[in-house]
């Protein structure tokens, strides 16, 4: 089964300074990976995805991933933090094989960006 | 184009009682996921519909039921609801079974005493 994992259930950073969000997944085979970003009481917005190609990944809100298979990761960066990116962020991985496409999510990381 | 909207936002219960959930899907998507986010963790996928038929199910007692309708609104049904069923209920909506975006709906928040 494919899975993700999470480290750091907290990260807290500077305004201004780098993001750096961790995530390594399991999978026997290509995976299509995930990330979403959820603000206080509301639902998940997808930040960017990976399917195939170009491992450099870039999302909304100047996130960009880069998915690196040696490694088995898919962290989520940011140049330099805003206090609006203060949220909870869920890496995800999306089943393949089968006949459904459910998404497994890791246990999420709470990033705090400090004035 | 509207996106996924859900119904209620919040919602208490007693342990024992029945719930049910309404999701309405992206305009032109037919296929719906359910997932429970219990505080402090990550959404666990519980169901998904397809053209009105199950289409795969995560580890949920059958007491978790669902419907989708003809025009791909979902519900979500609850019954002998449990002190650990409180959570954040998430409805995700794809423009077809292969679409690689699942697009989230604000969810319902499930109280249950």
């Amino acid at each position: 089964a494919q899975s993700v994992t999470q480290l750091g259930s907290h990260v807290s950073v500077s305004e201004g300074a780098l993001v750096l969000l961790r995530c390594n997944y399991s999978s026997s085979v290509p995976p299509y990976l995930f990330w979403y970003v959820q603000y206080p009481n509301q639902g998940l917005q997808l930040l960017l995805k990976y399917t195939t190609g170009a491992t450099l990944v870039k999302g909304i809100n100047g996130f960009e991933a880069e998915f690196k298979k040696s490694e088995t990761s898919f962290h989520l960066t940011k140049p330099s933090a805003h206090m609006s990116d203060a949220a909870e962020y869920f890496c995800a991985v999306r089943n393949s094989g089968g006949s459904n496409y459910k998404l497994t999510f890791g246990k999420g990381t709470l990033l705090t960006v400090n004035p | 184009e509207t996106g996924v909207t859900q119904s209620p936002t919040h919602l208490i219960k007693t342990r024992g009682q029945q719930v049910t959930l309404r999701c309405s899907s992206q305009s032109g998507h037919n296929t719906v996921s359910w997932y429970q986010q219990a505080l402090g963790q990550g959404p666990q996928f519980i169901f998904q519909y397809y053209r009105e038929e199950e289409n795969g199910r995560g580890n949920f007692p059958p007491r978790f039921s669902g419907l989708q309708f003809p025009n791909y609104s979902s519900e979500l049904n609850v019954n002998a609801l449990e002190l650990d069923d409180s959570a954040l209920y998430l409805c995700a909506s794809s423009p077809k079974l292969a679409g690689d975006i699942q697009y989230f709906g604000a969810g319902t928040r499930l109280s249950v005493l």
